[in-house]
């Protein structure tokens, strides 16, 4: 069982382009999270998706960013015209079901994303 | 300051002793976990508590948690040098998703 899988693993941007960061959640999972960690920091939470369905968008700037969760195929977080504050590592987790009582989230290996 | 603070931010030992880090939040939470990373790599979920719980163990790994201080400890014991990493505890409140403190970095000395 393939864990969470994120492409790019690095990814270079020039100020004003886009980045697309792309997260597969493991097999069976249908909740994903995406979290953004700045150097030598911990993990900011950033927004929550179930299929086709933004949960909890509350971490994310309210400009540029936009994430999606189709039915079909990977979770995309993508940021329009980079600038280099967005200069970090991205981290998507999934987790199986929210109804349980207690939440592990299953971490992918991060995108790092650098804006020159 | 946030939820889930960890101290302290960096921690330095020799290896085979043991390894203490403190973890404190604010707000009422379903559960705790901690999770390591290495430098610059994904992170590894080591474990987690639900908060009527008050300890638990997982091979060298011991956690607890104090809910009455809002405040958790894991400790390492018999540490060696592929613990080296940073640790960090996250706290789950409602809406499943999960608040990291800063972080610890310990270094193990062989």
């Amino acid at each position: 069982n393939a864990g969470v899988m994120q492409n790019p693993r690095h990814l270079v941007r020039r100020r004003g382009q886009e980045a697309r960061l792309r997260c597969s959640p493991m097999k069976g999972h249908s909740h994903v999270y995406w979290y953004r960690q700045l150097p030598e920091e911990g993990l900011k939470f950033m927004v929550y998706l179930q299929k086709e369905n933004i949960i909890d968008e509350s971490g994310m700037p309210k400009e540029r960013f936009s994430a999606e969760f189709p039915k079909e195929g990977p979770s995309i977080l993508r940021i329009q015209q980079v600038v280099r504050g967005d200069s970090a590592a991205y981290f998507c987790a999934s987790s199986p079901d929210s109804s349980s009582s207690y939440n592990e989230q299953f971490f992918g290996p991060g995108t790092r994303l650098t804006v020159l | 300051s946030q939820q889930g603070e960890e101290d302290p931010q960096a921690l330095s030992i020799q290896e085979g002793e043991n390894a203490t880090m403190n973890c404190s939040y604010k707000t009422s939470i379903n559960n705790l976990q901690w999770y390591r990373q290495n430098s610059g790599r994904g992170l590894v979920h080591l474990i987690l508590i639900r908060s009527n719980e008050r300890e638990k163990h997982s091979g060298r790994l011991r956690v607890t948690l104090d809910t009455s201080k809002k405040s958790s400890s894991l400790l390492i014991t018999a540490s060696r040098a592929a613990d080296t990493a940073s640790y960090f505890c996250a706290t789950e409140a409602a809406g499943n998703k999960l608040t990291f403190g800063g972080g610890t970095r310990v270094l193990v000395k062989p």
